[in-house]
This record gives structure tokens, C-alpha cells and sequence, in this order.
């Protein structure tokens, strides 16, 4: 299996400035043959389903803000958010999909 | 536009067999790639990945729970069934069935069904 965690477990910011979460693989996610690292982030907003935000660790979904990015390859990604607007409020969590698919345990990001 | 629902009883005692049904529209089973995962994810805890079926009748498991779970599949009926044996408290949790979209991520979730373990 390959583990997912992130950091750090929760987070506060204050609106407009930079929120910014790890998540590192137990081993490389980058798959050699096409140069993609298969890791992806997910939002979940409190009493609704997770929503996919980035896939291929920086490939944001149609319709996400272009506040949020992601960045990282092979164990290491990272998920920025550039400035921080209320509705971003939630717990975020990254995803291995290179073997089967694990979740890191979530990161709470809360305004300060 | 594709959308999943969750079905299946809300409580369960231990040791008993759980049954959920996803119900699905916007896609078909049989088309190259596409696949439908179930995720669980126990109250204030993270999200587990449990199971996926493939278009191909390819089958997944999650390592740690793999001799309790059966996932199959009805495309006539759009539908997605997983079983799970020997339930117990721990088990306690919001279920989900998601999309598993030809680039292998989970595009589209559904609501969630929350299965509580009790006697």
C-alpha cells in the first residue's frame, strides 16, 4: 500500500493571504513511462461529498477557481491556495492513484 | 450531467451482512475506462477507499478489508452493489459511491449514506 500524509492536520488563515497544505507519498506516484505524477486533491466542505479540485497533481478540474494550484512530483505535492475566500472553507485531502487509490487524512483549513 | 445515489439500510447489527446499491445516470459501465468506486468515511474521520469495479468487470479491493467486501455490478440496471460480511461498530460510517472517470480519479461522488453499527 502506499501511505498518504499530509500536513498539517489543520490550518488557520486569514482571508486573502496564502493557505498552503503538504501531502507525501510513502513512495514515488511518478509514473516514469509518462511522466505523470497520479495524485490528485479533493475538497470537502462540512455535510457534503468530497469534489475533485486537481488531478495529475496540477491539473485543475473545469470550473475550479485558478486560486488554487498544485505543484510537487515523484513523493512530494503541494496544494496552494493563493488567497483565501470564505467558501474555502473545508478539510482538503490528497489522493494516490498510482496503486489502487489512498487518501492522505485531511487537512481542516479554517479563517483566522 | 452524472449523478450516483447511495441506497441501503441505515443500521446494521454486528456480525451481519451489509448490502448498498448504487444507482447511477450520465455514464454507462460498459464504456472504456469508466469504473465506480465505493469510499467510506467514519464520522469526523478521513475518507477510506474501499472497492471499484471497472467497465471491464475488473474488480479492486482494499487490502485491509478485501476478505469482507464483494463488489459486482448490474449495467442493465445502472446499478453498483457492495457487500460487506461481518459488520461491527467500527464500521460506523458515511458510505460513498464515486465515478472513476478514464483518467482513474473520482470525478463525481454521491451524497453519502450514513450506516450506523449497533446492537
Amino acid at each position: 500500500d502506499i501511505a498518504m500524509i499530509q500536513s498539517p492536520d489543520s490550518l488557520a488563515v486569514s482571508l486573502g493571504e496564502r493557505a498552503t497544505i503538504n501531502c507525501k507519498s510513502s513512495q514515488s506516484v511518478l509514473y516514469m513511462s509518462n511522466n505523470k505524477n497520479y495524485l490528485a486533491w479533493y475538497q470537502q466542505k462540512p455535510g457534503q461529498p468530497p469534489k475533485l479540485l486537481i488531478s495529475w497533481a496540477s491539473t485543475r478540474e473545469s470550473g475550479v477557481p485558478d486560486r488554487f494550484s498544485g505543484s510537487g512530483s515523484g513523493t512530494d505535492f503541494t496544494l496552494t491556495i493563493s488567497s483565501l475566500q470564505a467558501e474555502d472553507v473545508a478539510v482538503y485531502y490528497c489522493q494516490q492513484y498510482y496503486s489502487s487509490w489512498t487518501f492522505g487524512q485531511g487537512t481542516k483549513v479554517e479563517i483566522k | 450531467q452524472i449523478t450516483l445515489m447511495e441506497s441501503g439500510p441505515t443500521l446494521a447489527k454486528p456480525t451481519q451482512t451489509l448490502t448498498l446499491t448504487c444507482t447511477f445516470s450520465g455514464f454507462s459501465l460498459t464504456s472504456s475506462g469508466m469504473g465506480v468506486a465505493w469510499i467510506r468515511q467514519p464520522p469526523g474521520r478521513a475518507l477510506e477507499w474501499l472497492a471499484l469495479i471497472a467497465w471491464n468487470d475488473e474488480t479492486r479491493y482494499s487490502p485491509s478489508l478485501k476478505s469482507r467486501l464483494t463488489i459486482t455490478k448490474d449495467t442493465s440496471k445502472k446499478q453498483v452493489v457492495l457487500t460487506m460480511t461481518n459488520m461491527d461498530p467500527v464500521d460506523t460510517a458515511t458510505y460513498y459511491c464515486a465515478y472513476r472517470s478514464p483518467s482513474l480519479v473520482f470525478g463525481c461522488w454521491g451524497q453519502g449514506t450514513l450506516v450506523t453499527v449497533s446492537s
